[in-house]
């Protein structure tokens, strides 16, 4: 049982290439999340799903797009990446009725 | 208002003490709270669930009062292990779903 896991953690881009984060959860869950975390500001949702095939908007959704074509998976994607978009970016998931969320280790994106 | 606040610190205690943060939260329609710790360079992980008639878990007492809006941890003979960044989160419903938000971390540094 592997929790949630992220690809990659690591990622260097230049300004304008696109590029796609993974986050896969083996625990059956309902929901996922996006989240990006910068210093002083804590979590921002970015994009969250409720079920497969359905997504939402959180608080700071632009400049990403994300997909849910499987339960399991939850694929968060940048199209241009910009240099604010400079951030640790962490994917969670959750079950009705308890909203515990369980987070992946994060990916560390720095875009140049 | 933001929607959830904590105050940043850091609170900087001796091994031994007690203390206590407090988190407020702005929506009265707010439904699960919670506590995550983060360390440094970490995933948030679950600490509490806070529920209305108060729980406790070892050195660890989370309260809810629902009529000031606000949730508190408390910690009971603090250890340097407890140094951490400790997460409120307020969860919502809307429109069918359950909206997570974080606050901005209230930092902790137990010191011998």
């Amino acid at each position: 049982n592997a929790g949630v896991t992220q690809t990659p953690k690591f990622r260097v881009l230049k300004t304008g290439q696109s590029m796609t984060l993974l986050c896969a959860q083996d625990m059956n869950h309902e929901y996922m999340y996006w989240y990006r975390q910068d210093p002083g500001m804590g979590l921002r949702l970015i994009h969250y799903s409720v079920g497969e095939g359905t997504t939402a908007k959180g608080e700071v959704p632009d400049g990403y797009n994300v997909s849910r074509l499987k339960k399991q998976n939850f694929l968060l994607g940048l199209e241009s990446a910009a240099p604010s978009q400079t951030s640790v970016y962490f994917c969670a998931s959750s079950y009705y009725p308890t909203n515990e969320q369980f987070f992946g280790p994060g990916t560390r994106l720095t875009v140049l | 208002r933001k929607e959830v606040e904590q105050d940043p610190g850091p609170f900087n205690v001796p091994e031994g003490a007690t203390v206590a943060f407090n988190c407020t939260y702005s929506n009265s329609a707010s439904q699960s709270f919670f506590w995550y710790r983060q360390d440094c360079r970490k995933e948030p992980k679950l600490l509490m669930s806070v529920y209305s008639s108060g729980n406790e878990d070892g050195r660890f007492t989370a309260q809810l009062n629902r009529a000031s809006q606000y949730i508190s941890l408390l910690i009971r003979d603090s250890k340097l292990s407890d140094s951490a960044t400790y997460l409120c989160v307020v969860t919502k419903a809307s429109g069918g779903s359950y909206i997570p938000t974080f606050g901005r971390g209230t930092s902790l540094i137990v010191h011998p």
